[in-house]
């Protein structure tokens, strides 16, 4: 079947570190998406891909960083820079711009 | 500034009884509004797409509806399985791939 898939499901990471959240899909969709999620805020938009090797920041990029060198795959790196990192993400994918998003299942990551 | 705004935060509902979730929005030129079930810790999962006011979409017990600045889920008859957050979104940005999303109607289905 195809999906999203993000792992970890749960990730823990001590202050000064960076940390990899994986982001694969297999919908053969052109744009990719990673948001973040917080208690009583909507979701708001870190990265965005619509074609490989290419990117844009979102409302809130500062201390992530991402890359997309294939259409699968769109890892997000959350940097020790990210002075809130604590918080659940979701990776998102579209087939064209009018299209509804697929979103993985998420990754909630603490830091502790 | 393009936003988007949900009402109620939250509601509970006994199982049978119907009611609506609104979604208003001040995006301008709008190019679909969309319309999403999250479940706790879970991804969004999506529902609807409505594109121009008047156009009404319906899955099961849901069907949503579009006006010229507001969108309306209406839940007929509810289950508990109902129960959910129901998330609305609109492009924005210039770009109708990059979605700005509502913080969410926060449903409970009680039998």
């Amino acid at each position: 079947d195809g999906g999203i898939t993000q792992s970890p499901k749960y990730l823990f990471r001590k202050e000064g570190q960076n940390v990899t959240l994986s982001c694969e899909q297999n919908l053969n969709h052109d744009a990719m998406y990673w948001y973040r999620q917080d208690p009583g805020q909507g979701l708001r938009l870190i990265y965005y891909s619509q074609i490989v090797n290419d990117f844009q920041k979102g409302d809130i990029a500062e201390g992530y960083s991402v890359s997309r060198e294939k259409k699968e795959s769109f890892p997000l790196t959350v940097t020790s820079a990210q002075k809130n990192p604590t918080a659940f993400y979701l990776c998102a994918s579209s087939r064209t711009a009018n299209y509804g998003y697929t979103f993985g299942s998420g990754t909630r990551l603490t830091v502790v | 500034e393009d936003q988007v705004t949900q009402s109620p935060e939250a509601l509970r509902l006994q199982e049978g009884e119907s009611s609506s979730l609104n979604c208003s929005y001040t995006v301008s030129g709008l190019r679909g509004l969309f319309w999403y079930r999250q479940d706790p810790g879970k991804g969004p999962e999506f529902l609807f797409t409505l594109y121009s006011a008047g156009e009404e979409k319906e899955k099961e017990r849901l069907k949503a509806t579009l006006t010229k600045k507001e969108s309306f889920l209406h839940i007929t008859a509810p289950k508990p399985e109902d129960s959910a957050t129901y998330l609305c979104a609109v492009p924005w940005g210039g770009a109708t791939n990059k979605l700005i999303f509502g913080t969410g109607t926060l449903l409970a289905v009680q039998p």
